[in-house]
């Protein structure tokens, strides 16, 4: 399996950017696009979509979000961070089965 | 609006069977892959399985390979995700997506359903 991993917490202030990042334990590139997808969840809820294949923003979601990278080190940035950007971030690779996803990183108001 | 509903969650006994089932609205259903992807409580994201457009090709992770089956009703816009032989483990929120794809064969998990909370226990 490919594993991904992301540093638990990451301590930000408002209005500064965030940096999220996510390696993988094999390259997840292929035919020149990554299969590398970010995903944010706030408590209670569904996630929600971010980045797809690595930097492509998903639809309705705002511009301060971006994501680079490819082959095993992907980065997702905030910036600038608000408020409501308090939340848990995923990293996903659809490459191989079984897909998989990072444990996760907590964002935190510093 | 895509919108998808998970039902069928609830207690029920390890060694016994439920039967999720997530209805689909808002975009045609028989054009998309689909898949179920869980979260245990308190812990992260973990794909269950997935299903073709058209039902021919399945995947699962190897944890449930044998005990669950995923399956679709494109004339009803409706997937499924037979569970048999449930272990305290499969205790999860389960989540009904739907997979958007480009012709390299990526794909991702574009729209989420709200969730269905199975708890497995005697």
């Amino acid at each position: 399996d490919i594993v991904l991993t992301q540093s638990p917490a990451l301590a930000v202030s408002l209005e500064q950017r965030a940096t999220i990042s996510c390696k993988t334990s094999q390259n997840v590139d292929n035919y020149g696009i990554s299969y590398m997808h970010w995903y944010q969840q706030k408590p209670g809820q569904q996630p929600k979509l971010l980045i797809y294949e690595g930097s492509n923003l998903a639809s309705g979601i705002p511009a301060r979000f971006s994501g680079s990278g490819s082959g095993t080190d992907f980065t997702l940035t905030i910036d600038p961070v608000e408020a409501d950007d308090i939340a848990t971030y995923y990293c996903q690779q659809s490459k191989d089965y079984p897909n998989t996803f990072g444990a996760g990183t907590k964002l935190e108001l510093k | 609006e895509v919108q998808l509903v998970e039902s069928g969650g609830g207690l029920v006994q390890p060694g016994r069977s439920m039967k999720l089932s997530c209805a689909a609205s808002g975009f045609t259903f028989s054009n998309y892959g689909m898949a179920w992807v869980r979260q245990a409580p308190t812990k992260g994201l973990e794909w269950v399985a997935t299903i073709s457009y058209d039902g021919s090709s399945t995947y699962y992770r190897d944890s449930v390979k044998g005990r669950f089956t995923i399956s679709r009703d494109n004339a009803k816009s409706t997937l499924y995700l037979q569970m048999n032989s449930l272990r305290s483990e499969d205790t999860a929120t389960y989540y009904c997506t739907r997979e958007d794809f480009d012709y390299s064969s990526s794909h991702w998990f574009a729209y989420w359903g709200q969730g269905t909370l199975v708890t497995v226990s005697s």
